[in-house]
């Protein structure tokens, strides 16, 4: 079963807006991570936020995670087409150590130049 | 630095078969995740190696397999060959140690007819 769930589903935006995505996950975690897939490839590490941190940015992307809620978000500023891709939350449950990630249902983003 | 590099990039197989599909990780990376990916279930975790021995194991049946090398090269076999079995099987190599971002390859296309 999925650990995580991503919403919304899909996402159309104009380049140069902020695009948010949230992730919502069941369990106690070790670390929550954040990818990027494009069309037919693999995914491409974004971002990991442990679980005693509470907010983490790297170049336009900030993430929040709130371990009481059991929820994190991304926010990707000022987008740009080539941000079109599927977005995915990635949990390591703390009880199966950080070797056993389990992805949310993704969130597809679409950027419209 | 060399990324994720998995082999082939399209298999077709009919139903009964089996298939082998390889993944060679980052240089220096010791740790081998495969995941299943469909439209209908998402990424879903096989299993984790790490220095040749299986570390995590997700929840599937007994014909999908794998193993991992002295080199850290890993395969993954999948016997007698359904037509769910069809999907994107990605590889993803990381350092292995605690809160460490996993690096994908660009996946294996696997379709049963």
């Amino acid at each position: 079963s999925q650990q995580g769930e991503e919403d919304p589903q899909a996402l159309s935006i104009q380049e140069g807006e902020n695009a948010t995505m949230n992730c919502s996950y069941k369990t106690s975690i070790n670390n929550l991570q954040w990818y990027r897939q494009n069309s037919g490839r693999g995914l491409v590490h974004l971002i990991l936020i442990r679980s005693n941190e509470r907010e983490k940015h790297s170049g336009r992307l900030r993430v929040t995670l709130d371990t009481s809620k059991k929820s994190s978000s991304l926010l990707i500023t000022a987008s740009r087409a080539a941000d079109t891709a599927s977005y995915f939350c990635a949990t390591a449950p703390f009880d199966s150590g950080t070797y056993k990630y389990i992805f949310g249902t993704g969130t597809r983003l679409k950027v419209l130049a | 630095k060399a990324g994720v590099t998995q082999t082939p990039r399209y298999l077709i197989k009919t139903r009964g078969q089996q298939v082998t599909l390889s993944c060679s990780p980052i240089s220096g990376h010791r740790s081998v995740s495969w995941y299943q990916q469909t439209p209908g279930q998402g990424l879903q975790f096989l299993f984790e190696y790490f220095s040749e021995t299986q570390r995590n194991k997700g929840n599937f049946p007994g014909r999908f397999s794998g193993r991992q090398f002295s080199n850290s090269r890993s395969e993954m076999n999948v016997s007698t060959l359904e037509l769910g079995d069809s999907a994107l099987y990605l590889c993803a190599s990381s350092l292995g140690g605690y809160n460490q971002p996993q690096h994908f390859g660009d996946g294996t296309r696997l379709s049963i007819l």
